[in-house]
């Protein structure tokens, strides 16, 4: 079974603070992905990597960048967290070569920013 | 761009059939995903469609019609534990990304 890691379920932060959330993932996964998910919005990409060192945006990438130095690595990075950026956000991964893989999900970090 | 449509919320009755309907408009499209998300954790691989028509997995079926932009998720025999929301999304053939709808949130009563 795939297993996805996200190092917290709950994290409590101020305002102005940067923020790491991490990923692992344990099945040698080409892609992994960084999403939030708000009450109305539904899953809204951040950003996501297919390699070791790349990265491309998704759709609200402002406010966030990511790091992947390790292909089993993926880190979400807020630069000053604001409260506007309290959500739930959920890593995936999935295997490359094409868009017909599933994406394998963590258990979501729900980051509350006071 | 890209669009998908799906009921905000639904109802059931335990033991009774339903479909929980999906429409998009992208380009590019190469395939349809259905995922359940129960509250608080994360979401599920529940199925695939690339091909018109409909694929059967137990209590669950999901079929697509490409030339209408349209899938549905049929869940049959339904069980409490299938309150959950469903989300459709669609994959595409430039790259890996998939992009969900809003979701449908599944409410079953006894």
């Amino acid at each position: 079974d795939v297993k996805v890691t996200q190092s917290s379920r709950y994290l409590v932060k101020r305002t102005g603070e940067k923020v790491f959330l991490e990923c692992v993932q344990d099945m040698d996964h080409e892609n992994m992905f960084w999403y939030r998910q708000d009450p109305g919005l539904g899953l809204r990409l951040i950003y996501f990597s297919y390699d070791v060192k790349m990265k491309e945006k998704g759709d609200i990438p402002e406010g966030y960048s990511v790091s992947r130095e390790k292909k089993e690595r993926f880190s979400l990075i807020l630069e000053s967290a604001s409260t506007n950026q309290t959500s739930m956000y959920l890593c995936a991964s999935s295997p490359g070569g094409g868009g017909n893989q599933p994406q394998h999900f963590g258990d979501g970090t729900r980051l509350s920013i006071l | 761009g890209q669009n998908i449509d799906q009921p905000t919320e639904m109802t059931a009755t335990e033991g009774a059939i339903v479909q929980i309907n999906c429409t998009y408009q992208t380009s590019g499209f190469n395939g349809l995903f259905w995922y359940q998300q129960h509250a608080g954790e994360a979401p599920t691989f529940l199925s695939y469609n690339v091909l018109d028509g409909l694929e059967e997995k137990g209590r669950f079926s999901s079929f697509l019609s490409r030339s209408k932009g349209y899938s549905y998720l049929l869940l049959k025999e339904l069980q409490m534990k299938d309150s959950a929301s469903y989300l459709c999304a669609v994959s595409h053939f430039r790259d890996d990304k998939i992009i969900f709808g809003k979701g449908t949130r599944l409410h079953i009563l006894p």
